[in-house]
C-alpha cells in the first residue's frame, strides 16, 4: 500500500539554525500539508500546498517557515532560524482529490529537537 | 477561530468494557473525520461524516454527526488491547485543512 515517508525521523538542531524536513508524499496525490504536534498535544495545521503553491497557512506559519516542492518527488518544510518552541513532531500528509472532502494520508513524523 | 474540543481527554477501560468519544465544535461542520494515533505513531484515518444526523459504522466502532452538525460521537464496543491510542476528530473545510480536536486518550486494561 502507498505511502507518506519522511525524512529524517529525529533531527536535533542548536537554537537560530535552519532546518530542512523532507518528505515524499503518495504519488497521484494532489495536496500536501503540513502539522505540527508538541508532545502530548493536539496536531495542529501549519500550511496546505496545491499546485505549486501555498493554499492555505495557519497563524503558526510565519515568516520562518517556507515549504518546497522542489522537483516532482519531494515535498519539504525549512525552518529558517529554529527557536526552543519549534520542538515538535512534524508530520506530512497528503490528500488525492481537490474536493474538501478527503482523507489525508499522514507521513511517520520528524521529531526536532531544539536545544 | 475554530475551536473543536473533545471530552473526555483521557479513559482507562477494562478489556470488554465500552468507551465513547465526545467531539463539540465552536461552529458548524462541512464535515468531521476521525483519526486514531498509536502511542508514538501517526495519525490514522478512520471514517468520514458528511451528513447532518448521519450514522456510520465499522466492525466495533460507532461514528455519529449531530443533527446541528456541530458535535460528533465515536464509540467503541467492547474494547480490545489493539484500541489503546489516542482519537482526534478533525473539522473539514473548504481549503482541506483539518482543524483536530484535542483528542481523548484511550487506555485499556487486559
Amino acid at each position: 500500500e502507498p505511502e507518506v515517508t519522511q525524512t529524517p525521523s529525529h533531527q536535533v538542531t542548536q537554537m537560530g539554525q535552519e532546518v530542512i524536513l523532507r518528505c515524499v508524499p503518495i504519488s497521484n496525490h494532489l495536496y500536501f500539508y503540513w502539522y505540527r504536534q508538541i508532545l502530548g498535544q493536539k496536531v495542529e495545521f501549519l500550511v496546505s500546498f496545491y499546485n505549486n503553491e501555498i493554499s492555505e497557512k495557519s497563524e503558526i506559519f510565519d515568516d520562518q517557515f517556507s515549504v518546497e516542492r522542489p522537483d516532482g518527488s519531494n515535498f519539504t518544510l525549512k525552518i529558517r532560524s529554529t527557536k526552543l518552541e519549534d520542538s515538535a513532531m512534524y508530520f506530512c500528509a497528503s490528500s488525492e482529490r481537490t474536493g474538501f472532502i478527503d482523507e489525508q494520508y499522514f507521513g511517520p513524523g520528524t521529531r526536532l529537537t531544539v536545544t | 477561530g475554530q475551536q473543536v474540543m473533545q471530552i473526555p481527554q483521557y479513559q482507562h477501560v477494562q478489556e470488554g468494557e465500552d468507551f465513547t468519544t465526545y467531539c463539540n465544535s465552536s461552529t458548524t461542520l462541512s464535515n468531521i473525520q476521525w483519526y486514531k494515533q498509536r502511542p508514538g505513531g501517526h495519525p490514522v484515518f478512520l471514517i468520514q461524516l458528511v451528513k447532518s444526523g448521519e450514522v456510520k459504522k465499522q466492525k466495533r466502532l460507532t461514528f455519529q454527526f449531530g443533527e446541528a452538525k456541530k458535535n460528533s460521537s465515536l464509540h467503541i464496543t467492547a474494547t480490545q488491547t489493539t484500541d489503546v491510542g489516542t482519537y482526534f476528530c478533525a473539522a473539514g473545510g473548504a481549503t482541506n485543512k483539518l482543524i483536530f480536536g484535542t483528542g481523548t486518550l484511550l487506555a485499556v486494561q487486559p
